[in-house]
């Protein structure tokens, strides 16, 4: 158990629809990432923050967006959802930036019908 | 372009034995290379990071290494376990840019 929480495990929704997905870091931890896996393109950096503010943009795209909340917890907001989008989403934490380790959460699965 | 490749794409090994897993990078300017162990449906789990300094790193059973003149890396497992049988994703990020360039793996089977 890496100690990072994600909300939901599993979400089912339809195209065009809108979805939230949480994330608690670890204790202590003031960073906070988010990555796409798909079955075609990998594992792929998304965004991250650090203590609420953003600090570095992946291929995120427009109809993606990204929070982290005073209490450091973060969400990932994907609307207009398409068929495309469905994947595996994860969120990772570490203490600080740069080099060091993260640790990632369980992920939540995505599926657009 | 900043690319991460590497190889072999898939490999089958028994238990017991060593492989090495191969990473190549164009990314630049370097700041560290991550080697993550991924099981199917989990999130990866960190095994090594090296900076640009750094040409050797180990974690138990597993060995990491950066040559960062010719832009290679290898992770070598030592008396593979049945339990390393899982994806190994290679990650470099650029310096400045905080943004993390992910290879497409290699996927390890070790059979008893």
């Amino acid at each position: 158990d890496s100690g990072v929480t994600q909300t939901p495990k599993h979400l089912i929704t339809a195209t065009g629809q809108r979805v939230t997905l949480r994330c608690s870091p670890r204790s202590g931890d003031l960073s906070v990432y988010w990555y796409q896996q798909s079955l075609d393109q990998g594992l792929q950096f998304l965004i991250q923050y650090y203590n609420g503010e953003e600090r570095a943009k992946g291929n995120i795209l427009e109809r993606f967006s990204a929070q982290q909340f005073p209490d450091l917890h973060s969400e990932l907001n994907l609307s207009s959802l398409e068929l495309g989008d469905s994947a595996l989403y994860f969120c990772a934490s570490s203490p600080e930036t740069g080099d060091a380790t993260q640790y990632f959460g369980p992920g939540t699965r995505l599926t657009v019908l | 372009k900043n690319q991460v490749e590497q190889s072999p794409q898939s490999l089958i090994i028994l238990e017991g034995k060593n492989c090495t897993l191969q990473c190549n990078y164009t990314v630049s300017p370097f700041s560290n290379l991550r080697w993550y162990k991924q099981d199917t449906g989990r999130g990866p789990v960190s095994l090594t990071i090296m900076t640009f300094s750094e040409n050797t790193k180990s974690n138990g059973r597993y060995t990491a290494t950066l040559d960062a003149d010719t832009k290679q890396s290898s992770l070598h497992i030592t008396a593979s376990q049945l339990s390393d049988s899982a994806s190994y994703i290679c990650v470099v990020s650029a310096k400045g840019t905080y943004k993390y360039i992910f290879g497409t793996g290699t996927r390890l089977k070790v059979l008893a």
